[in-house]
């Protein structure tokens, strides 16, 4: 089985921050990977498909880079709505996917 | 729009059976493959099953094989996990999701996701 691990668990950030959080793969995904947030008591919302496609409808401070086995979810500069739970889930098996354990992120 | 309702959740004891349903409307519901995705309480999301745009494949989680069946109606637009065998760390909220492939073809990204259900297996 595919392990996906992100990094860090937690992270303490300002509006207006540049941020970045990977995810690592057990094995080569090729870009097989997709990003989703996710905001207390809500369902997840995907955010980047494919490595590096952007959903239709998210913003464009919002973008996924990588290949292979390593990942990053970048924010270009954070706002107050982006507070919340990142996971990053690979997509490579088409017998389902595993999620990463979940980045989350908090007001400094 | 596209919208995924869940239904059935609730209290069970464990060693019981529970069915879910999840109704799908704002697409054509017979093009795309679907998911089941839970979390527990304060953990993070667990892939559960998919089930193929047409019922032809199924598959699952080594946590639930050989408990769980997914399925699908077409002609109602409802997709369904019939869960039997409860174990208590199956509590958790479980989602239902479109798969994102478009036209018949597997993606393997969720989107989008229903509100979820809430299943608490206990005595």
């Amino acid at each position: 089985d595919i392990q996906m691990t992100q990094s860090p668990s937690s992270l303490s950030a300002s509006v207006g921050d540049r941020v970045t959080i990977t995810c690592r793969a057990s094995q080569s995904i090729s870009s097989y990977l997709n990003w989703y947030q996710q905001k207390p008591g809500k369902a997840p919302k995907l955010l980047i498909y494919a490595a590096s496609s952007l959903q239709s409808g998210v913003p464009s401070r919002f973008s996924g880079s990588g290949s292979g086995t390593d990942f990053t979810l970048t924010i270009s500069s954070l706002q107050p709505e982006d507070f919340a739970t990142y996971y990053c889930q690979q997509s490579y098996s088409t017998r389902g996917g595993t999620f990463g354990q979940g980045t989350k992120l908090e007001i400094k | 729009q596209v919208q995924l309702v869940e239904s059935g959740g609730g209290v069970v004891q464990p060693g019981r059976s529970l069915r879910l349903s999840c109704a799908a409307s704002g697409f054509t519901f017979s093009s795309y493959g679907m998911h089941w995705v839970r979390q527990a309480p304060g953990k993070g999301l667990e892939w559960v099953a998919v089930i193929w745009y047409d019922g032809s494949n199924k598959y699952y989680a080594d946590s639930v094989k050989g408990r769980f069946t997914i399925s699908r109606d077409n002609s109602k637009n409802t997709l369904y996990l019939q869960m039997n065998s409860l174990r208590a760390e199956d509590t958790a909220v479980y989602y239902c999701a479109r798969d994102g492939g478009e036209d018949w073809n597997y993606g393997g990204w969720f989107d989008p996701w229903g509100q979820g259900t809430l299943v608490t297996v206990s005595s």
